[in-house]
């Protein structure tokens, strides 16, 4: 059975500055993983995947996600943060080949100015 | 359509009664998945259709919960006898190819609550 897990339920930090939202998980087999992003008031939007390749994966908004598969964790970043980053943010894990996928229960991102 | 649409937006219920939860997934998209999320807690996991059949109903809690797509486009979810338990917020996704590496777009959701 696939899980994962997101240390962290919040963080806050000032605009201009690094972030990282960690994100681990278990699985048997290879996997698919993947960022979501919530906004206020909004529906989960994908933020970036992986599902090959290279290890550092790009997505929209400046942010960006490193496979490490000997740590079974895919990390987000984003080297300056925004007020407008101020969202829910869920990892989810999902076997190849399979359609569903397995959620975090997330990391509330809070930026202040 | 432009987006995955779900209504109705909001349902209170009383407890043992019968709803009904739809989605109308984006056009062109052939898989369509429903997650439960309650409050603080991630999306998990409900049921996944390919076209018209349930490709996986592994993540329905019992046999008070059933889902249909009839013509491979609009889904509904039904909840029989309905529980307090049941309350959250009921999520529609369609991708157009039916592995997740497609990744979801999802609905605003149905918020539920079992009154």
């Amino acid at each position: 059975a696939q899980s994962v897990t997101q240390l962290d339920s919040q963080v806050p930090v000032f605009e201009e500055a690094p972030v990282e939202l960690r994100c681990n998980y278990s699985s048997s087999v290879s996997v698919y993983l993947f960022w979501y992003v919530q906004y206020p008031n909004q529906g989960l939007q994908l933020l970036l995947k992986y599902l090959s390749g290279s290890t550092l994966v790009k997505g929209i908004n400046g942010f960006e996600a490193e496979f490490n598969k000997s740590q079974t964790s895919f990390h987000l970043r984003k080297p300056s943060v925004h007020i407008s980053d101020t969202a829910e943010y869920f990892c989810a894990v999902s076997d190849r080949g399979a359609g569903k996928s397995t959620f975090g229960d997330g990391t509330t991102l809070t930026v202040k100015p | 359509g432009a987006g995955v649409s779900q209504t109705p937006s909001n349902k209170v219920t009383e407890k043992g009664k019968y709803v009904e939860l739809r989605c109308d997934p984006i056009s062109g998209h052939t898989a369509l998945y429903w997650y439960r999320q309650s409050l603080g807690q991630g999306p998990e996991f409900l049921i996944y259709f390919q076209g018209t059949g349930a490709a996986d109903d592994s993540g329905l809690p019992n046999d008070r919960f059933f889902a249909v797509r009839p013509e491979g486009s609009v889904s509904t979810l039904k909840i029989q006898r309905t529980e307090r338990g049941d309350s959250a917020v009921y999520l529609c996704a369609s991708s157009f190819g039916g592995g997740a590496n497609y990744g979801y777009t999802f609905g605003s959701g149905t918020r539920l609550t079992v009154v």
